[in-house]
C-alpha cells in the first residue's frame, strides 16, 4: 500500500530562522512524484515544491528546498529565512505514474512562525 | 493567476438530504478531482474525471456519490442521501494533464456539515 507519514503534527520556528518538516513514504513504485502543499488559514492548498523520484538533485524553490533520500524513502521540506506568511498547515503528498494522478497525503504539519 | 473556485464555502444539511457541491476548475484544465478531509484526518482522494467520465474512484466513492460536468465550466459532486460521516471538508482540484508529474491546483474547499 502507498502511504505517506508526517510524524510532526506541529512545529514552530522563529521568524528568519530555518525549519525542517519531515515526511516519509512507502511505495513499491519506481516512477513517482512527491509534493509539498501549503494550506494557510484561507484554506486553499497551494503547491510549494515538487520532486521527481528519478531526479537525484533536490528540488529548490526560493526559500523552500527538499532533502530527498530515495533509499530511505524520506522527503523533508526545509524553509529558510522563515516569514510570518509561512505559517500554515503543510501536507506532504505522493503520486505515481500509473495511479491516474491520485494524490496520497500525509497527516499534515501545522507550522507556527513566531515573530 | 487563475484559480479553482468552490461554492458554497460552508454547507449545512440535514441527514438524508441530497447535497451538491460546486467547483469551477481553471479554464484550460482538462482533469478534475474531488478530495475530502474529515476533521483531524488525512486528505483522501475520492474521484478523478476526464472527458465527461470518471477516470478513477476510491473505495470511499460509493453509489451515494456522483460527479458531473453539467456545462463547460462547472464540475459538481453530488451526495445523494447524506450521512453524518459525510461531514468533512471537500476539495476540488484540476490539472492540465493527467500525468503524475502535472501539479493539481486546489480550491478553497467546501465545509460540509451534516446534522
Amino acid at each position: 500500500a502507498q502511504t505517506v507519514t508526517q510524524s510532526q503534527p506541529e512545529m514552530s520556528v522563529q521568524e528568519a530562522e530555518t525549519v525542517t518538516l519531515s515526511c516519509t513514504y512507502d511505495t513499491s513504485e519506481s516512477d513517482y512524484y512527491l509534493f509539498w502543499y501549503k494550506q494557510p488559514p484561507s484554506r486553499q492548498m497551494i503547491l510549494v515544491i515538487r520532486q521527481e523520484a528519478y531526479k537525484q538533485q533536490n528540488a529548490t524553490e526560493n526559500r523552500f528546498s527538499v532533502n530527498f533520500q530515495k533509499a530511505a524513502k524520506s522527503f523533508s521540506l526545509k524553509i529558510s529565512d522563515s516569514q510570518l506568511g509561512d505559517a500554515a498547515m503543510y501536507f506532504c503528498a505522493y503520486t505515481w505514474e500509473t495511479s491516474g494522478s491520485r494524490l496520497t497525503f500525509g497527516e499534515g504539519t501545522q507550522l507556527t512562525v513566531n515573530p | 493567476e487563475p484559480e479553482v473556485t468552490q461554492t458554497p464555502s460552508h454547507q449545512v444539511t440535514q441527514m438524508g438530504q441530497e447535497v451538491i457541491l460546486r467547483c469551477v476548475p481553471i479554464s484550460n484544465h482538462l482533469y478534475f478531482y474531488w478530495y475530502r478531509q474529515i476533521l483531524g484526518q488525512k486528505v483522501e482522494f475520492l474521484v478523478s474525471f476526464y472527458n465527461n467520465e470518471i477516470s478513477e474512484k476510491s473505495e470511499i466513492f460509493d453509489d451515494q456519490f456522483s460527479v458531473e460536468r453539467p456545462d463547460g465550466s462547472n464540475f459538481t459532486l453530488k451526495i445523494r442521501s447524506t450521512k453524518l460521516e459525510d461531514s468533512a471538508m471537500y476539495f476540488c482540484a484540476s490539472s492540465l494533464q493527467i500525468l503524475a508529474a502535472q501539479p493539481q491546483h486546489f480550491g478553497d474547499g467546501t465545509r460540509l456539515s451534516i446534522l
